[in-house]
């Protein structure tokens, strides 16, 4: 079992709905969460962090946690063209130790 | 503009010959790592320093040197490139370590080794 999953996608969305990412774990120490949006050929950019379960939001975004299923989220709401990129989960156990998912491909379609 | 920057962006070298690849940030962080990312596998950890003149492997260490002689760079070096160092190779940095704040990342250098 992969220690950070993610669906591969591609997510496809309609301009202006939900887009919902979803990202298990297996280390249950696990105490900081993040979501990155990487956009083709350029570098990852965080976006989000949570470190509570619950939600927590920022603009369109928000991340949901719940740490006893082990899962973190991201719903994108309103979703425009220029949010088509692929978002990457990372979770750590530990101040030093960081793990990335592979990622989800996320397309929103005009 | 807080940043971190590498160079090359691209770089292309054949087997065996050394290379480097200069990381620097200006946000005064702590704490600064090496990523490779390859299709289908992610972003994998090669190095990491949480400090000046600390450095600790990742989870792909092998074939990669690093270090950390003043806070603001950690230059990535190969001494003897093979064809399955061919990536593309992200410096991150943060304040403490990663896992409490996130990081910022560099904008990437892609290697090819033939």
């Amino acid at each position: 079992q992969k220690e950070v999953e993610q669906n591969s996608g591609p997510l496809s969305v309609p301009e202006g709905a939900i887009a919902s990412l979803n990202c298990t774990y297996s280390d249950r120490v696990s105490q900081s969460f993040f979501w990155y949006r990487q956009y083709s050929g350029k570098s990852p950019e965080l976006i989000m962090s949570i470190y509570s379960n619950g939600d927590k939001e920022d603009g369109r975004f928000t991340a949901q946690l719940n740490k006893a299923s082990q899962y973190v989220s991201l719903l994108i709401r309103d979703s425009q063209p220029s949010d088509s990129a692929t978002y990457l989960c990372a979770v750590a156990p530990g101040t030093y130790k960081y793990i990335f998912g592979t990622g989800t491909r996320l397309k929103v379609l005009a | 503009e807080a940043q971190v920057t590498q160079n090359p962006r691209y770089l292309i070298t054949v087997t065996g010959k050394k290379l480097t690849v200069t990381c620097s940030q200006n946000m005064n962080h702590e704490y600064m790592s090496w990523y490779r990312q390859d299709p289908g596998l992610g972003l994998r950890q090669i190095y990491y320093s949480m400090n000046v003149e600390v450095t600790d492997k990742g989870d792909v260490p092998e074939g990669y040197k690093v270090s950390r002689k003043e806070k603001r760079n950690f230059p990535l070096i190969l001494e003897s490139p093979s064809p399955n160092q061919t990536s593309l190779y992200f410096c991150a940095s943060s304040f403490v370590g990663g896992g409490n704040y996130g990081y910022t990342f560099g904008s990437g250098t892609r290697l090819t080794v033939v």
